[in-house]
């Protein structure tokens, strides 16, 4: 069955250091999303690409994050230098269209 | 914007029924539902589109009041694989793939 391939799934980084994380949408999927999500609430978009443009990237730290989707595929999201308020799950996805979300498994990230 | 989810939290007993709902001050183009299990992804429920129509899958339905902005989602004859913590996302439009805004979450514990 296909899926959204995501990883690491845990990264355990000090503070001030730099993180990436990749993301491989299922084939065909234009659409791919970066959802960070922190315990207890629900996922909150970061950026979202269509194909290799990005369609929204309003609540993403430009100042620290960067994303991006070179040949329209897969994905990298990137944090520099990290903060202990960027601890969270860091969720892919992808979508065919105006259809349903899939979501990779995401990666469990710390910093301490 | 994000939307309101009630209630918060639900305790059943296997078999019961339980109903989440899910409010937006704004026009919404379409609804999706998702459960996550503590430390999983978000799995895909059901999407609903604006015109009011429920739909059902197995013992889980949901419904799109158009006019109130605001979704339920029932669960009947609830069993110990429905605990998790239930999400609706919300679409104001479907000009750009699905730019989903996310409710805090309905965390769900089915007991025996």
């Amino acid at each position: 069955e296909a899926e959204v391939a995501q990883s690491p799934r845990y990264k355990i980084t000090e503070k001030s250091q730099a993180v990436a994380f990749w993301c491989d949408p299922i084939s065909g999927h234009a659409t791919l999303y970066w959802y960070r999500q922190i315990l207890g609430q629900g996922p909150e978009l970061l950026v979202q690409f269509q194909d290799e443009s990005v369609v929204d990237d309003s609540q993403l730290p430009k100042d620290r994050f960067s994303a991006e989707r070179l040949k329209g595929v897969d994905s990298t999201l990137k944090i520099q230098p990290a903060e202990l308020g960027d601890s969270a799950m860091y969720l892919c996805a992808s979508s065919f269209g105006t259809g349903v979300v899939f979501f990779g498994q995401g990666t469990r990230l710390t910093v301490v | 914007q994000q939307p309101v989810q009630s209630p918060q939290a639900v305790i059943l007993r296997e078999g019961e029924d339980a109903v989440i709902n899910c409010s937006s001050s704004k026009a919404l183009y379409s609804v999706h539902w998702y459960r996550q299990k503590h430390g999983e992804a978000p799995v895909f429920l059901m999407i609903l589109l604006k015109g009011g129509e429920q739909k059902g899958h197995e013992k889980i339905s949901a419904s799109f009041n158009e006019k109130k902005q605001q979704s339920s989602l029932y669960l009947t004859a609830s069993q110990l694989s429905y605990s998790g913590t239930y999400f609706c996302g919300t679409e104001r439009g479907n000009n750009a793939g699905n730019m989903l805004t996310f409710g805090g979450g309905t965390r769900l514990m089915v007991k025996p």
